[in-house]
């Protein structure tokens, strides 16, 4: 049972390039999210699926788009990337019970580190 | 708008206690608190609900406030491995989904 994982790791870009981080959940869990962390800042909603099929925005959507594969998978890709999307990126899942009121424990993946040169 | 955090920092003694507050200026129906070790994955501490229910997680407390749309989180008896940076994440009753809102963090290091 690894939780949740993603890749890559470490990633370095020049201003322009795309790319799409990974991420995958083996805890059959309905909901996934995206989050980015600036050095000494909190976490940032970027995108989340309540359920596979389904995407919405976030606090900072711009530059990103996301796709929900299937249930287990939730990528994130940067089209055009600029150096100010320099960060830590998280993806979280939860399992999201239907029919209460809050959300359930998110579950963190190690994070990707992205530079943009 | 995210919930404000304070103190930003605290450095603390083996043993001694500490109070990290989270206050929103929405109405507020639970308020969740995550640790991140340094280079880690944020990790779950606890969920507390409208209606003043307090959870506990080893000797760390927390309540909620709803009137002032605020929680706090105990630290008692501090140890090593508390060290580390706490979050606070809100929903308000406006909020559309299962999202959280993170504050800005506060930064413990325990040092024996």
């Amino acid at each position: 049972n690894a939780g949740v994982t993603q890749t890559p790791k470490f990633q370095v870009l020049k201003t322009g390039q795309s790319m799409t981080l990974q991420c995958a959940q083996d805890m059959n869990h309905n909901s996934m999210y995206w989050y980015r962390q600036d050095p000494g800042m909190g976490l940032r909603l970027i995108y989340y699926s309540a359920s596979e099929g389904t995407t919405d925005k976030g606090e900072v959507p711009n530059g990103y788009n996301v796709s929900r594969l299937n249930k287990r998978e939730f990528s994130l890709r940067l089209e055009s990337a600029a150096p100010s999307q320099t960060s830590v990126y998280f993806c979280a899942s939860s399992e999201e019970t239907s029919g209460r009121a809050f959300p359930d424990t998110q579950y963190f993946g190690p994070g990707t580190r992205l530079t943009v040169l | 708008q995210q919930p404000v955090q304070s103190p930003q920092a605290v450095i603390l003694r083996e043993g001694e206690d500490a109070v990290i507050n989270c206050s929103s200026s929405k109405a507020l129906y639970s308020v969740h608190w995550y640790r991140q070790k340094h280079g880690e994955a944020p990790v779950f501490l606890m969920i507390l609900l409208k209606g003043g229910e307090q959870k506990g997680h080893e000797k760390i407390s927390a309540s909620f406030n709803e009137k002032k749309q605020q929680s706090s989180l105990y630290l008692t008896a501090s140890q090593l491995s508390y060290s580390g940076t706490y979050f606070c994440g809100t929903v308000d009753f406006k909020a559309a989904g299962n999202k959280l809102t993170f504050g800005g963090g506060t930064r413990v290091l325990v040092k024996p």
